[in-house]
């Protein structure tokens, strides 16, 4: 079966860090771009970052430049959501997403159960 | 890019008719997702390409639209399909419409 779990939320106090990990399987994970994608308690969804398939293509969304990063491991089939300085607004769920093969706009066919970032003092 | 669906809630009752909207701010042809989302669940992609449902998806869903204006229909709610819906394209994701039971 295809599938994406997530792992390494915790609550942080604000200006911490945490690295979010995705592991995947059933599918060859090298050929497939990776989203993140959050929801905020009581908020809709919010997409964070992506990277390509082999490592190269890396897009962050605006609220999130600077402080977070994205990475893979195509060997371990793992995709990695580093948070640095972390802010209350950063409270959410996070999810892994897989993009649709031959997607031109970032289709996210696959999705993780996500993993619960609290940040708070 | 803005995508900005309507309503923001529908109420309605197993086995009316579900229409949901998604206005982009600018053409974007038919490069259009749309998404159901559960309480405790993670998003179920429902559509894409504007008319095309995704794997697993009932014949009830159907999607259609072009350029800047989209719309998600359910042709017969069944108690499963009340839920939040996104429409999305590319890093953008509409506000959402809420499907509630009435």
């Amino acid at each position: 079966d295809v599938q994406l779990v997530e792992s390494g939320g915790d609550l942080v106090h604000p200006g911490g860090s945490l690295r979010l990990s995705c592991a995947a399987s059933g599918f060859t994970f090298s050929n497939y771009w990776m989203d993140w994608v959050r929801q905020a308690p009581g908020k809709g969804l919010e997409w964070v970052a992506n990277i390509g398939g082999d490592g190269n293509g890396k897009y962050f969304g605006d609220s999130v430049k600077g402080r977070f990063t994205i990475s893979r491991d195509n060997a371990k089939r793992s995709v990695f959501l580093q948070m640095n300085n972390l802010r209350a607004e950063d409270t959410a769920v996070y999810y892994c997403a897989r993009v649709r093969s031959g997607s031109q706009y970032d289709v996210m066919d696959v999705w993780g159960r996500g993993t619960t970032v609290i940040v708070s003092s | 890019m803005v995508l900005t669906q309507s309503p923001a809630t529908l109420s309605l009752s197993p086995g009316e008719r579900a229409t949901l909207s998604c206005r982009a701010s600018h053409s974007i042809s038919k490069n259009l997702a749309w998404y159901q989302h559960k309480p405790g669940q993670p998003p179920r992609l429902v559509m894409y390409d504007a008319s095309n449902r995704a794997t697993g998806i009932p014949a009830r869903f159907s999607g259609s639209g072009s350029g800047t204006d989209f719309t998600l229909t359910i042709s017969s709610l069944e108690p499963e399909d009340f839920a939040v819906y996104y429409c999305q394209q590319y890093r953008h994701f509409g506000q959402g419409t809420r499907l509630e039971l009435k």
